[in-house]
Formats: structure tokens, C-alpha cells, sequence
């Protein structure tokens, strides 16, 4: 059992955009900023979007991050075939890191 | 450019313990954490702990104190995760991936902004 909550999937056709979800509490994502992860098949996850909205270098404009009370969500505007993945958000907790249990993105 | 290297697949028996390796190359080693997370097969992410590689400090996850131990040769800018006691749950791939520190806001903010590419360790009699 995740401390973050994230749907198991999402799904959406080429050009749609799709929003995946993540709950925290009050000790996590309530007083610290959240991380997005894209893990492709078979490979390491990669940074996707740090301090709730931030994009590293290289990350399309499509994908985007808010952050409000104890949730936050990941957008992805304009779905491509290679958009699909696993999404996992991550946030400080006290004094370790938690994890939702991931998402898996498929592109119809 | 950042690279973090892990070393191979590992395939060991219940109750014996494990090594992995994560070389590090294209920044100053000492200069951010390094984390380990380990991903049980076709499950999510689950963050084991970090050492400081400066001083060797360490903050385990409640979950594995005990029984990992995170520690660093600065010579060669390589971590290592020691896993003990292994049964077969712990068959898992584990990352190594570099905690970045970034000043946002006037708030200093962390994220793992480089991964190693993960190395698979099978437990099992």
C-alpha cells in the first residue's frame, strides 16, 4: 500500500489530453513539493517534473504539474504514442521519501 | 555528461547477502546524495534510503535499518547498497539515483534527477 495515492491507469487517444492524479496527507505532499517520474518500458524512470511544476531541460511543454492542499496532478496535453508509460509522483515525508504506486499510461 | 553505472544482475540464495555497486562520472561525486530505490517485478518505486558521499552519512528507511547499508569509496565516485539477510520478496531491480538539491522560492527543494539503469537481483533457493 502506496502513501501517496495514484490511479493504476489512464488512457487516451493520440491528441487528447489526460490528467493523472495523486493524494497525499498533510506530511507529505501537504508541506513539501512534489516530483513526477515517467518510467518507460523496461527502462529507469527519468525526472518528468520537480517542485510541482517545473520542467527539467528537454521535457515537452506538454507535460505540465500543479500542486494544491494535499493532491497533485500531472497533465499531458497533445498524447503521443511514445507518452506512453508508467507515472509515478514522489514527495518528502518527515524524514523519508515516499512514492505512489504508479500509473499506467496507455495511448489508444 | 551525469552517468551512473550499476553493476550486473546478481542472482543469490535465501539468507545470503548482496553488493551492488552504482559508479558515478561527469559531476563531483561528493557534491550531491546519492538514493537507492528498489521496483519489485511489475511493481512501483519503494526508496530504500541515501548516503551523503561527502561525510558518509546515512538516513535508512524505517523499513531497512537493520539490514541494508549504504557506504561510498570517493576514490573511484562509486556507492554501494548491502543488502543482508535476503529472502525471496526482495527480488527486485534497484536504482541508484543522484538526490539534487535546488533552491526554489527561498526553499530548498529535493528530487532524483539521475538514475543509474538499474540492476536486477533475484533471490531464490
Amino acid at each position: 500500500q502506496s502513501v501517496l495515492t495514484q490511479p493504476p491507469s489512464a488512457s487516451g487517444t493520440p491528441g487528447q489530453r489526460v490528467t493523472i492524479s495523486c493524494s497525499g496527507s498533510s506530511s507529505n505532499i501537504g508541506s513539501n513539493t512534489v516530483n513526477w517520474y515517467q518510467q518507460l518500458p523496461g527502462t529507469a524512470p527519468k525526472l518528468l517534473i520537480y517542485s510541482n511544476n517545473q520542467r527539467p531541460s528537454g521535457v515537452p511543454d506538454r507535460f505540465s504539474g500543479s500542486k494544491s492542499g494535499t493532491s497533485a496532478s500531472l497533465a499531458i496535453s497533445g498524447l503521443q504514442s511514445e507518452d506512453e508509460a508508467d507515472y509515478y509522483c514522489a514527495a518528502w515525508d518527515d524524514s523519508h521519501w515516499v512514492f505512489g504506486g504508479g500509473t499506467k499510461l496507455t495511448v489508444l | 555528461q551525469v552517468q551512473l553505472v550499476q553493476s550486473g544482475a546478481e542472482v543469490k540464495k535465501p539468507g545470503a547477502s548482496v553488493k551492488v555497486s552504482c559508479k558515478a562520472s561527469g559531476y563531483t561525486f561528493t557534491g550531491y546524495y546519492m538514493h537507492w530505490v528498489r521496483q519489485a517485478p511489475g511493481q512501483g518505486l519503494e526508496w530504500m534510503g541515501w548516503i551523503n558521499p561527502n561525510s558518509g552519512g546515512t538516513n535508512y528507511a524505517q523499513k531497512f535499518q537493520g539490514w541494508v547499508t549504504m557506504t561510498r569509496d570517493t576514490s573511484i565516485s562509486t556507492a554501494y547498497m548491502e543488502l543482508s539477510r535476503l529472502r525471496s520478496d526482495d527480488t527486485a531491480v534497484y536504482y541508484c539515483a543522484r538526490g539534487r538539491m535546488i533552491t526554489f522560492g527561498g526553499v530548498i527543494e529535493q528530487d532524483f534527477d539521475y538514475w543509474g539503469q538499474g540492476t536486477l537481483v533475484t533471490v531464490s533457493s
